[in-house]
């Protein structure tokens, strides 16, 4: 039974660019959510898909989009790539939006130069 | 979702139990208490959660007070392996979201 994975494991970018990055959610789940990790502190919730729509959104500015596809999986899009951006991005799933226990995936650490 | 309140760093020898106290005063009746563990920089694996029950799995004990404003994460033998940071964050039934803090590096000495 695969977990959550995540792609790419690493990436760099330059200020200005646009980055994406991938998840596949845990064998049966069909909730995605997304978080910011910055170096040393705690992860940041970005924004939660279901039924591929964007169900609750933290406190991240319209340059953070997604999608959920019908397969469950599902995409981060960050444009105007600014220097703080740079982090460890986590994507978690579970099944439906009720409290069912959360599982997170390797992440993948964006570098902007 | 309720605060927490987490000690910032704690040390446990090998074999020894590791107690990780979380305060969570403000935490309203529909809230769970979970805990995660963050292994250098990989993503945060799941612990254990409880509602107001005490409850063990094979991992870890979570000990919730009467009053559900503070909780105790026990892992009865720490190993080497058990070096992380821990999360404690209480979530509401219908919450999508997880609130992190910036929890509690524990570090296991042999």
């Amino acid at each position: 039974d695969a977990g959550v994975t995540q792609s790419p494991t690493h990436l760099i970018k330059t200020r200005g660019q646009q980055v994406t990055l991938r998840c596949s959610p845990k064998s049966g789940h069909d909730t995605v959510s997304w978080y910011q990790q910055a170096l040393g502190q705690g992860p940041q919730f970005i924004f939660q898909y279901y039924e591929e729509e964007e169900r609750q959104r933290g406190n991240f500015p319209d340059r953070f989009s997604g999608h959920q596809f019908p397969n469950y999986s599902s995409e981060l899009n960050v444009n105007a790539l600014l220097l703080g951006d740079s982090a460890l991005y986590l994507c978690a799933s579970r099944r439906g939006v009720a409290p069912d226990t959360q599982y997170f995936g390797p992440g993948t650490r964006l570098t902007v130069l | 979702d309720a605060k927490t309140t987490q000690p910032t760093s704690m040390d446990c020898a090998e074999g020894r139990a590791a107690n990780l106290p979380c305060n969570h005063s403000t935490i309203s009746g529909n809230e769970y208490v979970y805990w995660y563990r963050q292994i250098h920089s990989q993503g945060p694996q799941y612990i254990i959660h409880g509602l107001k029950n005490n409850e063990t799995n094979e991992m870890a004990s979570l000990i919730i007070t009467e009053d559900r404003k503070s909780s105790t994460l026990i892992l009865p033998h720490a190993t080497l392996r058990d070096t992380a940071v821990y999360y404690c964050i209480v979530r509401d039934t219908n919450a999508g979201k997880s609130t992190f803090g910036d929890g509690t590096t524990l570090t296991v000495k042999p």
